[in-house]
């Protein structure tokens, strides 16, 4: 079945500093969902993706989807500390279901 | 408020039990899905239902049982038959049932074994 890994998956950052997560499947998607879990809490959708190559941005955060709508990354500039949580990328192959990464957890060094 | 509500927040269940979490939504959505949430794994896909008195199985189905009587209520059954059942569940709802959606989440039921 389709997998998608998410990678790494904890990141700790200083405050102040940029960091990288990344989204990789087996299968090309038809298009890529972002969420966050602040710790405690449950998760909210941030972004979909859906063409190639496509980048979108919110404030401090970007969001790619790769030419081969096969990966995806979320870049963080300047973090804060309510950037704490987890992060989860979610893909699907054209169909109802959605196929969670595991997630990458980011904690935040004052 | 619209939203998703999931109750109880603390379930606990003893060995050869049935326990229902309830899941209800005022978001008019057509889809609902339950999720279990399991450390380092990520959300796996139990149950979804894109419209009412019909749904499908997700990836970990077995041991768990649903219904979908009205729009706004998706409760799920954890039988006796599951019988790795601490997680914490969650579940959403969406619009409509196509992966083009995105999903409301309620705030989570934590499920352990006496």
């Amino acid at each position: 079945g389709q997998q998608v890994m998410q990678i790494p998956q904890y990141q700790h950052v200083q405050e102040g500093e940029d960091f990288t997560t990344y989204c990789n499947s087996s299968t090309t998607l038809s298009n890529i969902q972002w969420y966050k879990q602040r710790p405690g809490g449950h998760p909210v959708f941030l972004i979909q993706l859906v063409k190639s190559g496509e980048v979108k941005k919110q404030k401090r955060l970007t969001f790619q989807f790769g030419e081969a709508k096969k990966n995806s990354s979320l870049h963080i500039t300047a973090t804060q500390t309510t950037d704490v949580g987890t992060y989860f990328c979610a893909g699907s192959q054209d169909d109802y279901k959605l196929s969670f990464g595991a997630g990458t957890t980011v904690t935040v060094r004052a | 408020d619209g939203g998703i509500t999931q109750s109880p927040k603390y379930l606990f269940r003893k060995e050869g039990q049935n326990v229902t979490l309830s899941c209800e939504q005022n978001l008019n959505h057509d889809a609902m899905y339950w999720y279990r949430q399991d450390p380092g794994q990520g959300l796996r896909l139990i149950y979804y239902s894109q419209i009412v008195n019909d749904f499908q199985k997700g990836d970990i189905a077995e041991g768990y049982s649903v219904s979908r009587e009205k729009k706004e209520s998706f409760p799920l059954t954890v039988t006796s038959a599951q019988k790795n059942p601490t997680a914490f569940y969650l579940c959403a709802s969406s619009l409509q049932g196509d992966s083009n959606q995105p999903q409301h989440f309620g705030d989570g039921t934590r499920l352990s074994i006496l």
